[in-house]
């Protein structure tokens, strides 16, 4: 069955970096898109941006370019979305979901989220 | 970017009582997608290509809709289905969410 594992919540300082992790399993990796949505506390969801591990293409919302930098590991079957010069407004959970067939407009399988907090 | 405009924000149903969420885009979309979402979950895949159910989404549920207007139908109302629905679209780029529609169970 398809799985998406998210690494552990996160505390952070301003300004720094941080790298987060889905774990693929149960399906074809290198074939799906891998979408990362954001949802802060209360808040609706926002889509990052998609990477297709295939061939590393990706897709970024304006938004969030030159905060975000998707990657993946094939090798792992992992993709990882780093976010950087943190501040305040980036704490929130984090999802990573699977974009469901080859068009991807719309997303299958969700990760558990990982809760980012930035704070001195 | 589309914006999506979900309404109401929030509601409240009895048990057994019909249900009926609404979702309009600014710009047009070939289809509508709805996710539920209760407290500290993920958000589940529930309705796509506007109108086909997610699997395991009870019969009860129905999506409809075309252009900038489409809908969150529930027959009728049950404990379980109390959650946060949201809409979205993929039709043109960014992918966006609408802000959800909160049922609560009166």
């Amino acid at each position: 069955q398809v799985q998406l594992q998210q690494s552990g919540p996160e505390l952070v300082k301003p300004g720094a970096s941080v790298k987060i992790s889905c774990k693929a399993s149960g399906y074809a990796f290198s074939s799906s898109w891998m979408n990362w949505v954001k949802q802060r506390p209360g808040q609706g969801l926002e889509w990052i941006g998609r990477i297709y591990p295939g061939d590393g293409d990706t897709n970024y919302n304006g938004k969030f370019k030159g905060k975000a930098t998707l990657t993946a590991d094939k090798s792992s079957s992992t993709a990882y979305m780093q976010l950087s010069s943190l501040t305040s407004v980036d704490s929130a959970v984090y999802f990573c979901a699977r974009g469901a067939t080859v068009v991807a407009r719309y997303f299958d399988y969700w990760g558990q989220g990982t809760t980012l907090t930035v704070s001195s | 970017e589309n914006v999506l405009t979900q309404s109401p924000a929030i509601m409240s149903a009895s048990l057994g009582e019909k249900v009926t969420m609404s979702c309009r885009a600014s710009s047009s979309v070939n289809y509508m997608y709805w996710y539920q979402q209760k407290s500290d979950a993920s958000p589940k895949l529930w309705i796509y290509y506007t109108s086909n159910l997610a699997p395991g989404v009870p019969a009860r549920f129905s999506g409809s809709g075309s252009g900038n207007s489409y809908s969150l139908t529930i027959s009728s109302m049950e404990g379980e289905d109390a959650a946060t629905y949201y809409c979205q679209q993929f039709t043109s780029s960014p992918l966006t969410f609408g802000a959800g529609t909160k049922l609560e169970l009166k």
